[in-house]
């Protein structure tokens, strides 16, 4: 049972690149989520997903897009990297959006942004 | 709202060691709240959880945590510290989305 998969593990970029962070589970969840992680910040939510179709921002959205055309797949944007966005991202999952739900985590990737 | 804190950003220990690591939060009612571990270069692994009950939880790995309500505390310990628990460690809240805390990085020496 592969859980939440999330490529590439490691990505430079170059000030204004775009590119896709791709996050897939196999666990039939409702809800996605990614986060930001960066020192002495914690994870900070970007954007999440209660299911295919609907998508809404958390924390800092700013230059980031989000869609869900399926229940598996949840990749996130970056249409003109900059340094700010240098960060270890994270793609989270869960049954349902819920208080009680646990939320499984894959193993991130790391994003430099030159 | 609902937050979580962690006042401490990196903890020490020695290898053996009883260990403590702190989380408050903030919230009027009966919070949920979950103990997160972030093996370097790895995703969060759910550690515990409170809901409701009794207030001292157990989880994996050996560590426990225990609710406090009049001091607004779910503190994680762990009797005797091991090398490979090394790692961050996050607390998390809910509301209408989930809350972690800054996190608390643990080194253990040996």
């Amino acid at each position: 049972n592969a859980g939440v998969t999330q490529t590439p593990k490691f990505q430079v970029l170059k000030t204004g690149q775009s590119m896709t962070l791709q996050c897939a589970q196999d666990m039939n969840h409702e809800y996605m989520s990614w986060y930001r992680q960066d020192p002495g910040m914690g994870l900070r939510l970007i954007h999440y997903s209660v299911g295919a179709g609907i998508t809404d921002q958390g924390e800092v959205p700013n230059g980031y897009n989000v869609s869900r055309s399926t229940t598996e797949d949840f990749p996130l944007r970056l249409l003109s990297a900059a340094p700010s966005q240098t960060s270890v991202y994270f793609c989270a999952s869960s049954r349902r959006r819920g208080e009680k739900e646990k939320l499984f985590f894959g193993s991130g990737t790391q994003l430099s942004v030159l | 709202a609902q937050s979580v804190t962690q006042p401490d950003i990196h903890i020490t220990v020695s290898e053996g060691a009883s260990l403590e690591l702190r989380c408050n939060y903030s919230y009027g009612a009966t919070p949920y709240l979950f103990w997160y571990v972030q093996s370097p270069g790895q995703g969060l692994q759910l550690l515990l959880k409170y809901f409701s009950g009794d207030t001292l939880v157990q989880g994996i790995k050996g560590f426990e945590a225990e609710f406090k309500r009049s001091q607004s505390s779910f503190n994680l310990r762990k009797p005797s510290v091991h090398w490979s628990d090394a790692a961050e460690y996050f607390c998390r809240t809910t509301g209408n989305q989930f809350y972690f805390g800054t996190g608390t990085s643990l080194t253990v020496i040996p």
